[in-house]
Order: C-alpha cells, then structure tokens, then sequence
C-alpha cells in the first residue's frame, strides 16, 4: 500500500520554465491538498480539492494551477518559474482526519 | 497570515526526559492535530484534539488544548533517540488546515 506517491522528488528549473508535479493516492479519499514547505515557516496550504471535480486556493495560491484528474490524482502547475518557488512541496490527502502525506519534491528555481 | 507558531524552535534532551511543546493559533478551530517529520520526508500524523476536548493522551504522547488562550501543548514522555524529529501543530478552520513553524526535537542516547 504506497499511500501518496509524489513525482518527481528532486526537480531544477531555470527561471520561466513550467513544471508540473504529480500526485496519487491509493487510499480512496476525497480531499487532497498541496503545500510548500519553506525554512522557518512550516507548511503552507497552495490548493485543495475536496472532492473529485472541485478545487479551491488556499493562503498561496499565486503562480501555481491545480488539477484534480479524477479521485486519486491531483496535480500542481508552475507555468513560468520564479525563484521564490524554490521549495519543498508537499501533496496530501484525507478522508475526514487526519491528513496523509507525501515524501515532497525538492523544487529549485534557479 | 493565519500560520500558527510553536515554541521552543528547538529542544535539546536527553534520553528519557519528557519534552514539551507549545502551539498558539490565531483563529476559531475545529480540531487541532500534532505532526511528527523525520528529515527529508512528510509528515505523519500523531494525534488530534477537537474543539471540545481539553486533554488527550496516546500512548506516550500528551496533548492539551485550551481554546480561551487559543494554545496547544504537546508532551512527549520518556523520550528515546528515536524521537528526534520535527513536530507540527495543524489547527483545522472550516476546511483548511493552518501549519505551526515547528519544533526541532533532539533526544540524545
């Protein structure tokens, strides 16, 4: 039972490239999230999609897009990479409580 | 911003000591959860509290909520090296999660 698998882990871009990070969970929950994680200031909400065919921004939203593709996968988008992306971004899931997460991608925008 | 904060940043022990933490929100929660990440991987979850509970407690783990000062401790009791890790509090408001900044946990042998 993987849980919530993130691809890639490890990711360089160069300024204005676009990117796009994958997410799949096996458990059959509703709600997936996407976060970054940044040095001194935990984790912070991107999106959310709280069921299948719905999507909703969070505290950050600006710069990224987010598809829910069906229950399992929910996936993030930079369209043009900005160095203050660099980030450790981490995809979620749950059904009710409590949240399961990812391994992360290591992003960095150079 | 609606980020909570946690202190002590970071937390020094020994082996067999309990090890406290401290998480202040900002707004009305549903329920608030404690995480635990190892370096270089997600979060896991440890525990949850809701709104209308004061104490919980599971296994070696403590947690208190007092929603008057909008605060949340976590105790670890008999730490062991295995503990060493970063913990998260995570308060839920409607449906949005709301990370804490971490607490940095060393248990030395």
């Amino acid at each position: 039972n993987a849980g919530v698998t993130q691809t890639p882990k490890f990711q360089v871009l160069k300024t204005g490239q676009s990117m796009t990070l994958q997410c799949a969970q096996d458990m059959n929950h509703n709600s997936m999230y996407w976060y970054r994680q940044d040095p001194g200031m935990g984790l912070r909400l991107i999106y959310y999609s709280a069921s299948e065919g719905t999507t909703d921004k969070g505290e950050v939203p600006n710069g990224y897009n987010v598809s829910r593709l069906n229950k399992r996968e929910f996936s993030l988008r930079l369209e043009s990479a900005a160095p203050s992306q660099t980030s450790v971004y981490f995809c979620a899931s749950s059904h009710n409580q409590p949240q399961h997460f990812g391994d992360g991608t290591r992003l960095s925008i150079l | 911003s609606q980020q909570g904060e946690e202190d002590p940043q970071a937390l020094s022990i020994q082996e067999g000591e309990n090890a406290t933490m401290n998480c202040s929100y900002k707004t009305s929660i549903n329920n608030l959860q404690w995480y635990r990440q190892n370096s270089g991987r997600g979060l896991v979850h440890l525990i949850l509290i809701r709104s209308n509970e004061r104490e919980k407690h599971s296994g070696r783990l403590r947690v208190t909520l007092d929603t008057s000062k909008k605060s949340s401790s976590l105790l670890i009791t008999a730490s062991r090296a295995a503990d060493t890790a970063s913990y998260f509090c995570a308060s839920l408001t409607g449906n949005q999660f709301y990370f804490g900044t971490g607490t940095s946990l060393t248990v030395i042998p």
